[in-house]
């Protein structure tokens, strides 16, 4: 079936340095991709997409790399922050549901001082 | 003012209790839904309701009944809860017709005693 699924679920990376987030999604049908980023207490926020057809995006110190040929996602964090401290998760939306986004168990990142 | 706003923001309930969580979204969106987040699992669609019309159900038990008034405004009631439903709920809202994110509430911390 369908899954999402995350390669670490925990994460720490010294403040300054980047990070990286892995995913791994298995629908080939999966032509939406999201990262969220949820802090304790609060509800996912969302960072960045990308559609199927691209493999890159960039945002404000995140980018986003997609390989549909491995089906992989991955999240990179420049200068990583304090407050970048958090669980991120990454979803998909198959072209055949256009309403399910399909989340992975999330990977607690902990940035070290 | 957020684009969308769950109350209460925590709750205990005993299993024979009846309540309700609330949900409201200020961002003009068509589609509304519920998702549990239990630890250190996958955030589970429960409902979807796309137009004020449910949509999805995704084999939620009984003991959990979706309300949608109006495109605004999402209600889940509660009524005999056992101890596993404790969890946190969230509510989220977007925009159908195109790949657009998904934006949540900060949820409802719910505890089943």
């Amino acid at each position: 079936g369908e899954s999402v699924g995350l390669h670490l679920p925990t994460l720490s990376v010294q403040e300054g340095d980047n990070s990286i987030i892995n995913c791994a999604y298995s629908n080939s049908a999966s032509d939406y991709f999201i990262w969220y980023k949820q802090e304790s207490g609060k509800g996912p926020q969302f960072i960045i997409d990308i559609r199927s057809n691209m493999d890159k995006r960039q945002g404000q110190r995140v980018t986003v790399l997609l390989n549909k040929t491995v089906k992989h996602l991955s999240l990179q964090i420049a200068a990583t922050q304090p407050g970048d401290s958090a669980v991120y998760f990454c979803a998909d939306r198959s072209s055949g549901s256009a309403r399910q986004l399909t989340f992975g168990s999330g990977t607690q990142l902990t940035v070290l001082p | 003012e957020t684009g969308v706003t769950q109350t209460p923001r925590h709750l205990v309930m005993g299993m024979t209790n009846k309540k309700s969580l609330k949900c409201e979204q200020h961002l003009g969106h068509n589609a509304m839904y519920w998702y549990k987040q239990s630890a250190k699992k996958p955030l589970e669609l429960m409902f979807v309701y796309s137009l004020e019309e449910r949509v999805e159900n995704n084999s939620v038990p009984s003991r959990f009944s979706p309300e949608c008034p109006n495109s605004s405004h999402l209600f889940l009631h509660l009524h005999t809860l056992q101890p596993e439903d404790s969890a946190l709920y969230l509510c989220a809202s977007s925009q159908e017709g195109g790949n657009t994110e998904a934006f949540f509430g900060q949820g409802t911390r719910l505890t089943v005693v």
